[in-house]
């Protein structure tokens, strides 16, 4: 299995901007979760899904920020209008938890506004 | 709501040295899991633990559940360059919870 599968690796950006994150979870996989990584904050859960529905967005930090979950095997996460508080490593993982506990993590999309 | 406190928050040791983190809770949980994140990659399950005493070895590593459940330490021994890292705890409730991540131990190792 490829694992999760996050898009892109590094992203660049104008404050202002829209963002948008992709990932690509486990197949077979019915939990996902975007997390964001700062020094400051730690891992911070922004929302997760289960069988592609929004369960918990109480994360999610502004009305800035959006999550969709399509299909199964697709995800975004959008910011609009990008500020520079918002670089920070943005991580999606998957989890099928009737099998075992814990998630796996994609390698991370390193977001930097300026 | 629930939070985990690790320490500590660094360490710098030398190539060799076995190593001792811990984590704990203000409330308790079912599951403690750590995870090691290496730099620039997302974090990676190490070991899982399911039971409150519990003692689990993963090589050199080996973790324990705390009898109270409110906390769990880690522990590499011999360690090696690769060992380098950010370690979490994390704390889960049950198996549709979600889980709680704890700020993380830097792992520095002194040439």
């Amino acid at each position: 299995d490829a694992g999760v599968i996050q898009s892109p690796r590094h992203e660049v950006t104008e404050m202002g901007q829209e963002v948008t994150l992709r990932c690509k979870p486990i197949s077979g996989h019915d939990y996902l979760f975007w997390y964001r990584q700062t020094m400051m904050r730690g891992l911070e859960l922004l929302i997760y899904f289960n069988n592609n529905v929004p369960i918990d967005d109480s994360g999610m930090p502004e009305d800035r920020f959006s999550a969709k979950m399509p299909n199964a095997s697709f995800s975004t996460l959008k910011i609009q209008p990008s500020e520079p508080r918002d670089s920070a490593v943005y991580f999606c993982a998957s989890s099928d938890l009737r099998v075992r506990y814990g998630y796996t993590f994609g390698s991370g999309t390193r977001l930097t506004v300026v | 709501g629930q939070q985990l406190n690790q320490s500590p928050q660094s360490m710098f040791i030398q190539e060799g040295e076995d190593v001792s983190m811990n984590c704990t809770s203000s409330s308790i949980f079912n599951t403690w899991l750590w995870y090691k994140q290496d730099p620039g990659e997302g974090p990676v399950l190490l070991i899982a633990l399911y039971k409150a005493g519990e003692l689990t070895s993963n090589g050199r590593l080996t973790a324990q559940f705390g009898i109270t459940r409110k906390d769990s330490f880690l522990n590499i021994s011999a360690s090696i360059p690769s060992d380098v890292g950010i370690y979490f705890c994390a704390g889960q409730m049950n198996r549709d919870d979600k889980i709680i991540f704890g700020k993380g131990t830097r792992l520095h190792i002194l040439p």
